[in-house]
């Protein structure tokens, strides 16, 4: 079954404790993103990849970062969490940028810091 | 800076009612893009809007995109409750470029009611 998986699903952590939410897809997709939602923002894009080891800013990647080692795979890392970064966070690929296609969504991650 | 605006964000309406939802973006493109998400889940994609005058259509929703009007419409034709979700339109601020970045608006919650 075509799917992206993210885990964790839910998560609590504490102010400063690094944490990594991954996002993987099997549908062989050369473009992945991570996103944010927040209630009242809709979305925001926190970073995106075209390619393996191709990745670039989205419009709040402040307090994030990714790596984009093998195309399968898109971990999202925040290395000091802040509460700022509470939110529902939703991982997404499609074939390629050229969104022609269409974009596939993760589950979500519902992240928590205090 | 791109932004793109949704109107009404909330709407509650009968079931056997049309309505439109608006989409309003900030700069010119040709690419955007319209979303479902039902409560507590993921996103889905609905609609690749990829040229100006483009118009697709799936069931009691149709979507449309005028460029010159940086607008685009998600028509609901004789809504039932399955219909009730938030729906997101989401921009490429560069257009066919293909650069990987996407504006979300806030999104429009509708309440179908029987």
């Amino acid at each position: 079954e075509a799917q992206v998986t993210q885990n964790p699903r839910y998560l609590i952590t504490v102010t400063g404790k690094k944490l990594t939410v991954t996002c993987s897809q099997n549908m062989n997709h050369e473009y992945m993103s991570w996103y944010r939602q927040d209630p009242g923002l809709g979305l925001r894009q926190i970073y995106y990849s075209m390619n393996v080891e191709v990745t670039d800013k989205g419009d709040v990647p402040e307090g994030y970062k990714v790596s984009r080692k093998e195309k399968r795979n898109f971990p999202l890392i925040l290395e000091s969490p802040s509460p700022n970064q509470t939110s529902l966070y939703f991982c997404a690929s499609s074939s390629s940028a050229n969104f022609g296609e269409t974009q596939y969504f993760g589950p979500g991650t519902r992240l928590l810091v205090l | 800076e791109l932004k793109v605006e949704q109107n009404p964000l909330f709407l509650s309406m009968q079931e056997g009612k049309n309505y439109t939802i608006y989409c309003n973006y900030s700069t010119t493109s040709d690419r955007l893009y319209w979303y479902r998400q039902d409560p507590g889940k993921s996103l889905e994609s609905l609609f690749v809007l990829l040229s100006n005058g483009a118009v697709k259509q799936e069931g009691r929703l149709m979507a449309s995109l005028d460029t010159k009007a940086r607008l685009s419409t998600l028509h609901i034709t004789a809504a039932v409750h399955d219909l009730s979700a938030t729906y997101f339109c989401a921009v490429d601020p560069y257009g066919s470029s293909n650069t990987g970045k996407l504006i979300f608006g806030q999104g429009t919650t509708l309440q179908v009611k029987p």
